[in-house]
């Protein structure tokens, strides 16, 4: 099993740019979320959802879109990319109902907005 | 609100020697999951333990052992016989009902020779 697979590793954008971040789990997890890490601030929420066809919102929403279209595809789009963007990111599944509520991460993607 | 606070930003602890990481949450919630994820340059998030609320004996994997002290809400992590290898950034995190996680700030681990 690949687990939680994100593309692209490293990503540099120009102000005002859009892009999407890929994240895909083949380990049919309902639970799918995104993340943004900040130094000094820790892992922090930006959406989530349970399942096909369900998103919210978490801690830090603002300027990025999601979607759940199957249960494998989380993809996390910024719409007009800012300075304050510049993070590492990270895709994350959890099989709910699962005794063990583990929480699988992707690699990781750094992103650099100029 | 959920928190999670790591109040040790950086620690260091010499080669085979035993180092506490200490993490505090607040919750109202009864039940809910405790983990702490290491976090090495590779950046890649992995797994060190986990917790459940409901379970009075502490954790332990190999090195690694909580001391979770539910009424003050305190779930530390210990590691003995330290290693090279541990060097990290080790996050706690929590899960209550709802599977939303809530991680801490982090504490930077060196293992010095």
């Amino acid at each position: 099993n690949a687990g939680v697979t994100q593309t692209p590793k490293f990503q540099v954008l120009k102000t005002g740019q859009s892009m999407t971040l890929q994240c895909a789990q083949d380990m049919n997890h309902e639970y799918m979320s995104w993340y943004r890490q900040d130094p000094g601030m820790g892992l922090r929420l930006i959406h989530y959802s349970v399942g096909a066809g369900i998103t919210d919102q978490g801690e830090v929403p603002n300027g990025y879109n999601v979607s759940r279209s199957t249960t494998e595809d989380f993809p996390l789009r910024l719409l007009s990319a800012a300075p304050s963007q510049t993070s590492v990111y990270f895709c994350a599944s959890t099989h709910r109902g699962s005794s063990k509520n583990i929480q699988y991460f992707g690699a990781g993607t750094r992103l650099s907005v100029l | 609100a959920q928190t999670v606070t790591q109040s040790q930003p950086e620690m260091s602890v010499q080669e085979a020697e035993t180092v506490t990481l200490s993490c505090t949450y607040d919750t109202s919630e009864s039940n809910y999951y405790l983990f702490w994820y290491k976090q090495p340059p590779s950046r890649q998030m992995i797994l060190v333990i986990r917790q459940e609320a409901y379970k009075q004996q502490n954790a332990t994997e190999n090195r690694f052992s909580v001391n979770f002290q539910k009424a003050a809400k305190s779930f530390s992590l210990k590691i003995s016989d330290s290693q090279l290898g541990d060097t990290a950034m080790y996050f706690c995190a929590f899960m209550p009902r709802g599977n939303q996680f809530y991680f801490g700030t982090g504490t930077s681990l060196t293992v010095i020779p």
